[in-house]
């Protein structure tokens, strides 16, 4: 067990670019989350992926944000034209299959975005 | 829904002293409770997490924390604060089956100082 890691650690990027972000869950956990956390905050939900079904999006999540889990494993979570605004902390979160040890999120360390 | 507050932004307590960092909450469903703790430029690492089992809940580092339904109230304490405990808290809600899920509601988090 490895723990969930995410790539890279900071990215630094001007306004208009496209940057993507990656996660790497912990094996055999089938659920994946990503949260936005912005300075001051607590995490804000983003989005959910249930194996490679992405079933619940937050309202957080405009037309610019997309992300992925195309084999279940491992996740990316894309900006296009980035803005000052999305500057903050990704993270991301993986759970095992609903049950007794379902209840756990396990965070990785984040991705610092900042936008210039 | 679900809400979190976190009753103080800032915690400053001497080493050796109690540790109270203060969490209510709101859910339509019961509620599965959280506590998770983060260190600069690092991601949350759970310290306890109330599942609807004893009310009393023993975490990590000598940490504990009491779920009060009368009060909607999942207090954090820790006897005796060390240096190390420097850090921000923040409290966490979930309802899985109650339309989610399983995503984390977050507060916006407690920033604990420890003087020597």
């Amino acid at each position: 067990d490895t723990g969930v890691s995410q790539n890279p650690r900071h990215k630094i990027t001007k306004r208009g670019q496209n940057v993507t972000f990656r996660c790497d869950p912990i094996s055999e956990h089938n659920r994946l989350y990503w949260y936005r956390q912005t300075l001051g905050q607590g995490p804000e939900f983003l989005t959910y992926f249930q194996n490679e079904a992405q079933l619940e999006k937050s309202r957080l999540l405009s037309d610019r944000f997309s992300a992925e889990r195309p084999k279940g494993s491992f996740s990316t979570l894309e900006i296009q034209r980035t803005e000052q605004g999305d500057s903050a902390m990704y993270l991301c979160a993986s759970s095992p299959p609903f049950g007794p040890r379902g209840v756990e999120q396990f965070f990785g360390p984040g991705t610092r975005l900042t936008v210039l | 829904a679900q809400s979190v507050t976190q009753l103080g932004s800032h915690v400053s307590v001497s080493e050796g002293a109690l540790v109270l960092l203060r969490c209510n909450y709101s859910s339509s469903v019961p509620p599965y409770l959280f506590w998770y703790v983060q260190y600069p430029n690092q991601g949350l690492q759970l310290l306890l997490k109330y599942t609807s089992a004893a009310t009393l809940v023993k975490g990590i580092n000598g940490f504990e924390a009491e779920f009060k339904k009368s009060e909607t109230s999942f207090h954090l304490t820790k006897p005796s604060a060390h240096m190390s405990d420097a850090a921000e808290y923040f409290c966490a809600v979930s309802a899985p089956g109650g339309g989610s899920q399983g995503n984390l509601i977050f507060g916006k988090g407690t920033k604990l100082s420890v003087k020597p």
